[in-house]
């Protein structure tokens, strides 16, 4: 039984540069979410996919984000044009349609130097 | 605005005694309610829930009871134990959407 699986762990950046995150929720589980922690705070959505529809996008989620989840499986989030703001950890979870617990990977720490 | 606040930021508690976990909400379309408990470089680690049409959900030494009127639901652990030292977080749900999670309670269990 893999649980929801995050790449890379940990990221460092220079301001201004791209960066791409990848999470592989489990494998039945048709719903997938991101969510960005910061020190001190919960998790904040950001967007969540139903297969591949995109369903909800957060107003915290500027234009430099984007996600794409193809063909329903594994789903990318990518940011442009980093800024020190975006330093955080973000966490990608999934769960199968019809229940609300959701199962969270280990996150991909993001710090923006 | 929080939707859902925890406004303990952290409980120390002797171990073998309960540990009480509190949350309020604001908003009246939350009807699902769940607690997530989180290690250090660890994602959040599902731990109990419970539907708005219920007061009490248990699971072995974990209750969540829950107080519509108050809009205030809390987590009970007994008894406590050294490995529950962890953060933990509330979360609320509306219809099965996202999670809104509070800032969360750093609890630990002393030996």
């Amino acid at each position: 039984d893999t649980g929801v699986s995050q790449d890379p762990r940990h990221k460092i950046t220079k301001r201004g540069q791209n960066v791409t995150f990848r999470c592989d929720p489990i494998s039945e589980h048709n719903r997938l979410y991101w969510y960005r922690q910061t020190l001190g705070q919960g998790p904040e959505f950001l967007t969540y996919f139903q297969n591949e529809a995109q369903l909800e996008k957060s107003r915290l989620l500027s234009d430099r984000f984007s996600a794409e989840r193809p063909k329903g499986s594994f789903s990318t989030l990518e940011i442009q044009r980093t800024e020190q703001g975006d330093s955080a950890m973000y966490l990608c979870a999934s769960s199968p349609e019809g229940r609300v617990a959701a199962f969270f990977g280990q996150g991909t720490r993001l710090t923006v130097v | 605005d929080q939707q859902v606040k925890q406004n303990s930021p952290s409980l120390s508690v002797q171990e073998g005694r309960i540990s009480i976990l509190n949350c309020d909400y604001t908003n009246s379309m939350f009807d699902y309610f769940l607690w997530y408990k989180k290690y250090p470089a660890e994602g959040p680690t599902f731990l109990i829930s419970i539907s708005s049409i219920k007061d009490k959900n248990e699971d072995g030494r974990f209750t969540v009871f829950l107080n519509k009127s108050a809009k205030h639901l809390s987590l009970h652990i007994v008894p406590s134990q050294p490995g529950d030292s962890a953060v933990y977080f509330c979360a609320a749900s509306a219809q099965g959407n996202k999670l809104v999670f509070g800032a969360g309670t750093i609890l630990r269990v002393k030996s």
